[in-house]
């Protein structure tokens, strides 16, 4: 019982590279999102997936771009990595109602 | 939009007694849910306890327990018997469930420190 798997754990890039961080979840759930964490911050919303082949921006898109790749994966691209993108970044997916969202371990990025 | 709002960004308390931790909301949604969640050190987001908004009477989940203000807009959780095993940060969650999206909006969160 996997429930939502996200890849890497950690990762540290260099301004301007680019990376994927890769999610994917086991439960049918039509939604998923990624989330960014900051102190002080909570958790906001960087990109969510309403169903499959749809994608909507939230919160906080700018300097990111995100693919639903399928039912199952839901996969979050930063372009050209800031400094500001240092974070710690979840992935969720939930029912369609909404009952409940299950966490992905998170992937701690530092951009240097 | 919907917004949840935090106001103590940190709280203490003995272990083995009780605290309650105080989440407000906004939204102009009937149709709705409140969560709370928790976030160990692990940094693992694990549910504590949900509330439907159609329901009057207030969740519980063991030591765990809310008070649903639904005109006033207000959901805090109370932990019972405070163990130390309940520090974390603990996060107030909604969603509205009156479309095919159901987008969560989390508050700024709590840290909770359990004293020995």
């Amino acid at each position: 019982n996997a429930g939502v798997t996200q890849t890497p754990k950690f990762q540290v890039l260099k301004t301007g590279q680019s990376m994927t961080l890769q999610c994917a979840q086991d439960m049918n759930h039509n939604s998923m999102y990624w989330y960014r964490q900051d102190p002080g911050m909570g958790l906001r919303l960087i990109y969510y997936s309403a169903s499959e082949g749809t994608t909507d921006k939230g919160e906080v898109p700018n300097g990111y771009n995100v693919s639903r790749l399928n039912k199952r994966e839901f996969s979050l691209r930063l372009e050209s990595a800031a400094p500001s993108q240092t974070s710690v970044y979840f992935c969720a997916s939930s029912a369609i109602r909404g009952v409940e969202a299950f966490f992905g371990q998170g992937t701690r990025l530092t951009v240097v | 939009a919907q917004t949840v709002t935090q106001s103590q960004p940190e709280m203490s308390v003995q272990e083995a007694e009780t605290v309650t931790l105080s989440c407000t909301y906004d939204t102009s949604e009937s149709n709705y849910y409140l969560f709370w969640y928790k976030q160990p050190p692990s940094r693992q987001m694990i549910l504590v306890i949900r509330q439907e908004a159609y329901k009057q009477q207030n969740a519980t989940e063991n030591r765990f327990s809310v008070n649903f203000q639904k005109a006033a807009k207000s959901f805090s959780l109370k932990i019972s018997d405070s163990q130390l095993g309940d520090t974390a940060m603990y996060f107030c969650a909604f969603t509205s469930y009156t479309g095919a999206n159901s987008k969560l909006t989390f508050g700024k969160g709590i840290t909770l420190s359990v004293r020995p």
